[in-house]
């Protein structure tokens, strides 16, 4: 148990547009979901936290007019990334808690972004 | 403000050479202590949580241990696809943190045959 799936797995856009990432836990009800970004060679930062039906809480220096995050259900959240720009691509990563007593996050594959 | 320090960075074993991977933390109350194994170009896979000093936890050739100050991960006669990056996060016990994580760097271990 515990899968949970992005989509698109990498995607490349033009700059100036904007692209919507899915997140979906299969087999499980995600109270909360997390969103992410990897650079090469670092760690994950927290983007946004996300509580279903709850508007996002950002982390400090995010821009929540450019990464819009929406969480409508207990299995599925979306970050779209507006107006992208090349400084955007990274590979940004989504995780499930089932909340409670349950403190584990559960990652999904991860997806590659480049704006060119 | 919680701070998350693994050693080393990097780490290169011949298969069946056990070593031990270090995740130093401070935070103000903890609530649980997580690794995770990253391989390149995909998500994080979780391995273990630690809620208390002492706690121990195995998998496979994977042992995870937790004092108040740090968390050691033993890796027992690794085998090549051991290769991995180990990443540690801690989740503090904080009423607004909404389980949020905070990660150390990671150690990219290199197991060769």
């Amino acid at each position: 148990g515990a899968v949970v799936s992005q989509h698109p797995s990498w995607v490349i856009c033009k700059s100036g547009t904007s692209v919507k990432i899915e997140c979906r836990s299969l087999d499980f009800q995600a109270t909360t979901m997390f969103w992410y970004r990897q650079f090469p060679k670092q760690s994950l930062m927290l983007m946004a936290t996300s509580n279903e039906g709850s508007k996002a809480t950002y982390e400090q220096g995010v821009e929540k007019d450019k990464f819009l995050i929406n969480h409508a259900s207990l299995t599925l959240s979306t970050l779209t990334v507006t107006s992208a720009h090349p400084e955007d691509s990274s590979f940004y990563i989504c995780s499930a808690s089932r909340g409670g007593t349950s403190y584990e996050q559960y990652f999904g594959p991860g997806t590659r972004l480049t704006v060119t | 403000e919680d701070q998350v320090t693994q050693s080393p960075e990097a780490l290169r074993l011949q298969e069946g050479e056990s070593s031990s991977l270090n995740c130093s933390y401070t935070v103000s109350g903890l609530r649980g202590l997580f690794w995770y194994r990253q391989d390149p170009g995909k998500g994080p896979e979780f391995l273990f949580t630690l809620y208390s000093a002492g706690e121990e936890k195995e998998k496979e050739r994977l042992k995870a241990t937790l004092t108040k100050k740090e968390s050691f991960l033993h890796i027992t006669a690794p085998k090549p696809e051991d290769s991995a990056t180990y990443l540690c996060a801690v989740q503090a016990m904080t009423t607004d943190s909404w389980g949020k994580l905070q990660f150390g760097a990671g150690t990219q271990v290199v197991v060769t045959p």
